[in-house]
């Protein structure tokens, strides 16, 4: 089983939408978590941390649910501009690896 | 402020050569990390430097290695070519707190084994 595992996708959603992706983890003693954006032939950026608590940013909301081993990205408003691949980053509880998922890809369509 | 930059840009090697590819971070980070993207397999990550020394490393094979300079630019030497090594190689920096801080990722070598 691979360490961090997302749906490719694509997501197809029309301006405006509200999108969301998942990202599980096998890893219960993952101890960070991360979304990262990469555009088409770009490098990733980091979008956003996952807190425990959850967190915001705009339009984006970032969740992390401990139980069922995964962590979320919610996207309200949906913009053309949103169109990339989201990846996410689990790091594990003694910092000594990085998992990315092999990301989500979200076309936004006018 | 400088991003990462990573040299060449495009790499083509034939199968069994070494190849070489550069990573200079950005001014004030200690880490270097190196990732290995393959059509459809995501992120890899490879190895990660810290202060000259080699923190841990991927599951790649020994053929994998690298380097950090003193000034923390880092070097990626691939040897014994093979095909399935063609891919995007990034490079990230980041700040070394003991905690995982953002990476910052320069536009990466396209490496291509015929």
């Amino acid at each position: 089983r691979k360490e961090v595992e997302q749906d490719p996708g694509p997501f197809n959603v029309p301006e405006g939408a509200t999108v969301a992706f998942n990202c599980t983890y096998s890893n219960s003693a993952s101890q960070s978590f991360f979304w990262y954006r990469q555009d088409c032939r770009k490098e990733p950026k980091l979008l956003m941390s996952v807190y425990s608590s959850g967190n915001e940013d705009g339009r984006f909301t970032a969740q992390l649910n401990r139980a069922s081993q995964y962590i979320s990205l919610l996207i309200r408003d949906s913009k053309l501009s949103d169109s990339a691949t989201y990846l996410c980053v689990v790091i594990p509880y003694n910092f000594n690896k990085f998992y990315f998922g092999s990301g989500t890809k979200l076309n936004v369509k006018p | 402020e400088a991003g990462v930059t990573q040299s060449p840009t495009h790499l083509i090697k034939t199968r069994g050569q070494q190849a070489t590819l550069r990573c200079s971070p950005i001014s004030g980070h200690t880490s270097v990390y190196w990732y290995q993207q393959a059509l459809g397999l995501g992120l890899q990550f490879l190895l990660w430097y810290d202060e000259g020394e080699e923190r841990n490393r991927g599951n790649f094979p020994p053929r994998f290695s690298g380097r950090q300079f003193p000034n923390y630019s880092s070097e990626l030497n691939v040897n014994a070519l093979e095909l399935e090594d063609s891919a995007l190689y990034l490079c990230a920096s980041s700040h070394d707190r003991g905690v995982f801080d953002e990476q910052y990722f320069g536009p990466g070598t396209r490496l291509t084994v015929t």
